[in-house]
This record gives structure tokens, C-alpha cells and sequence, in this order.
């Protein structure tokens, strides 16, 4: 079975701190996907992997990075963590040609 | 605008009763998912379909490519089935999706 796993699931950070998420799928997927959550907004896209170094922006970019360096390993980075980065962020993994896309668990992060 | 619209927001369903999930989008497209998120978080991916039908156990779920619509039916309903259920279409010609708001869905013993 795919697996994509998401390296906390829980993290409570101050603002200002700089946060990394890591997510690791082990299918050799091309595609990854950093989502994130609110309540009565449903998914939107942060940022999107097509491969190693590449990645293109979603539709809410504004505050987060992403790394790609390593095929399996896609990671979102707050560069400065602000109260309204509190969310859940889904990480997402397919392989290319509108393949099935796989979920990790999910990161609960609350910034104080 | 919301480029996929789900009906019901809500739905709650007495055990056994049959299901229907309905799920509009504005957008092009060539296939789309449903997909199922529990409390807790994760979700799956249920279905993911370009044409037709396809079923698996109690669940069906149907797609009109030219109707810009899609069905999720759920048969024999069990209150393991209560989630939230997500529709998501592939964004144009990209491997990006779009997501509708999800339908809650309750079902009682």
C-alpha cells in the first residue's frame, strides 16, 4: 500500500518561529501536494511538486515555501509563523497522468 | 464563485437508507475524484473516475462528462459510513484538483 507520512501531527508553535513540515511518500510518485484545511473554506492548494527542485505555486502561496530535494520528500516551510497559518495542512502525493492521490494523516498546527 | 458545488452540505440517514452525494462543476474536465475524510483528518480517495460508473462494495459512483456532473451513492448505509465526502475534479489539463466544500453525512443506528 501507498503510504504518505507526514512527520508531526501535532505542533504548537509561537509567531515568528520558523516551522517545517515534512511529508515522505514511498511509491516513487512524481507528483506532491501541500494542502491546507480550514473550516467552511474545504482544500486549497499551498504548493505543488511535479518533481525533484520543481514546484509551482497553489492558490494560496503567500507565507510558505516548499523544498523538493529528494523525490519521496516534499517539505513546507513557514518562514515566519503567523496566527492565521493556524490550520491543518494535508499533504498529498499522485502518481503523473491524473494518477490516484494519497493523503497523509494530516499536521494540526496552532500558532500562538 | 465555487467552481464545484455539493448537495447536500448535510445529510443524516437513518441505517440501511440509500445515499445519494451530488456534485456540479463549472470547469473542464477530464476525470475527478470523491473522496472520504473522517474525523481525525485523512482522507482516501474512494473513486476516481473519467466516465461511466464504477463500484466498489456498497458505493457507486457515476460521472456525465458533458453534463459537468457526478454521483455518489452509498447503498445499505451503516453509521461507519458518517464522514465527510469531497468531490474533486482534475483542474483543466493539470494534475492539480479542485474541491468542492464536502457533504457531511450522518448515518444513525
Amino acid at each position: 500500500d501507498v503510504k504518505v507520512t507526514q512527520s508531526s501531527r501535532y505542533l504548537v508553535k509561537r509567531t515568528g518561529e520558523k516551522v517545517f513540515l515534512e511529508c515522505v511518500q514511498d511509491m516513487d510518485h512524481e507528483n506532491m501536494f501541500w494542502y491546507r484545511q480550514d473550516p467552511g473554506l474545504g482544500l486549497r492548494l499551498i504548493y505543488f511538486s511535479y518533481d525533484v527542485k520543481m514546484k509551482e505555486k497553489g492558490d494560496i502561496p503567500e507565507g510558505y515555501s516548499v523544498s523538493r530535494e529528494k523525490k519521496e520528500r516534499f517539505s513546507l516551510i513557514l518562514e515566519s509563523a503567523s496566527t492565521n497559518q493556524t490550520s491543518m495542512y494535508l499533504c498529498a502525493s499522485s502518481l503523473g497522468d491524473r494518477g490516484t492521490i494519497y493523503f497523509g494523516e494530516g499536521s494540526w498546527l496552532t500558532v500562538v | 464563485k465555487n467552481e464545484v458545488e455539493q448537495s447536500p452540505q448535510n445529510l443524516t440517514a437513518q441505517e440501511g437508507e440509500f445515499i445519494t452525494i451530488n456534485c456540479s462543476y463549472s470547469v473542464g474536465i477530464s476525470a475527478l475524484h470523491w473522496l472520504q475524510q473522517h474525523p481525525g483528518g485523512g482522507i482516501v480517495s474512494l473513486f476516481m473516475l473519467s466516465s461511466g460508473k464504477k463500484k466498489h462494495g456498497r458505493l457507486i459512483a457515476t460521472i456525465n462528462i458533458q453534463e459537468k456532473h457526478s454521483s455518489l451513492h452509498i447503498t445499505a448505509s451503516h453509521p461507519r459510513d458518517s464522514a465527510v465526502y469531497i468531490c474533486a475534479p482534475f483542474q483543466g489539463g493539470s494534475e492539480k484538483l479542485v474541491f468542492g466544500k464536502g457533504t457531511k453525512l450522518t448515518v444513525n443506528p
